[in-house]
């Protein structure tokens, strides 16, 4: 499994509360990304990066903001968290591959975000 | 903006037959992913398709694709029970340096005994 792991797994918040999620790599890959899964959506890029302090916007970004500061780091932050932000939330990561330039995404275990 | 279309979304199907996962793009790639999730869980890569013509093939499950038009297949033999799970086509639209893929919503598979 490739070396991704996320914190929390589960959070409750109270609305209009920040709110940071953590994604964490020990693979070294280039690119990391936040997505976020909804019923009916699939999964939805919210913000990616392609380097230390190197991020774009993904197609839902209003709301969140992402940080990178070392390569193993990506920060999902929540500025001030609104119901409409409940989600279960994946950062996937992707680096050289083989075959072509980059390898397929490998998921993290996922944030299950409740805003209350 | 690039749009990934699957259909059918739902696919209810009996134990034993044979069923067909269609995946449209909107915009030129030569790269496109099947993955697969099962309920509560993350998402697991099944095959990487990097060129036009490309197949691939694991156990009762084959993803091709065609570049020209736009379309990945996914087809399942003989459908058991343990491929009951919602499967996932992602399209890489950078065709530069930046990486990202766009999914479409999913197929949630049901095979039924």
């Amino acid at each position: 499994d490739a070396g991704i792991t996320q914190s929390p797994r589960h959070k409750v918040t109270e609305t209009g509360t920040p709110v940071t999620l953590r994604c964490h790599q020990t693979e070294n890959h280039r690119y990391m990304y936040w997505y976020r899964q909804d019923p009916g959506h699939g999964l939805r890029l919210i913000h990616y990066s392609y380097g230390v302090k190197d991020t774009d916007k993904g197609e839902v970004s209003d709301g969140y903001s992402v940080s990178r500061s070392k390569t193993e780091d990506f920060l999902l932050t929540l500025e001030s968290a609104t119901s409409s932000q409940t989600s279960v939330y994946f950062c996937a990561i992707s680096g050289r591959g083989a075959e072509s330039g980059y390898t397929e995404a490998f998921f993290g275990q996922g944030t299950r975000l409740t805003v209350v | 903006e690039l749009k990934v279309e699957q259909n059918p979304l739902f696919l209810s199907m009996q134990e034993g037959k044979n069923y067909t996962i269609y995946c449209n793009y909107s915009t030129t790639s030569d790269r496109l992913y099947w993955y697969r999730q099962d309920p509560g869980k993350s998402l697991e890569s099944l095959f990487v398709l990097l060129s036009n013509g490309a197949v691939k093939q694991e156990g009762r499950l084959m993803a091709s694709l065609d570049t020209k038009a736009r379309l990945s297949t996914l087809h399942i033999t003989a459908a058991v029970h343990d491929l009951s799970a919602t499967y996932f086509c992602a399209v890489d639209e950078s065709g530069g340096s930046n990486y990202k893929l766009t999914f479409g919503k999913g197929t949630l598979l049901t095979v039924n005994p």
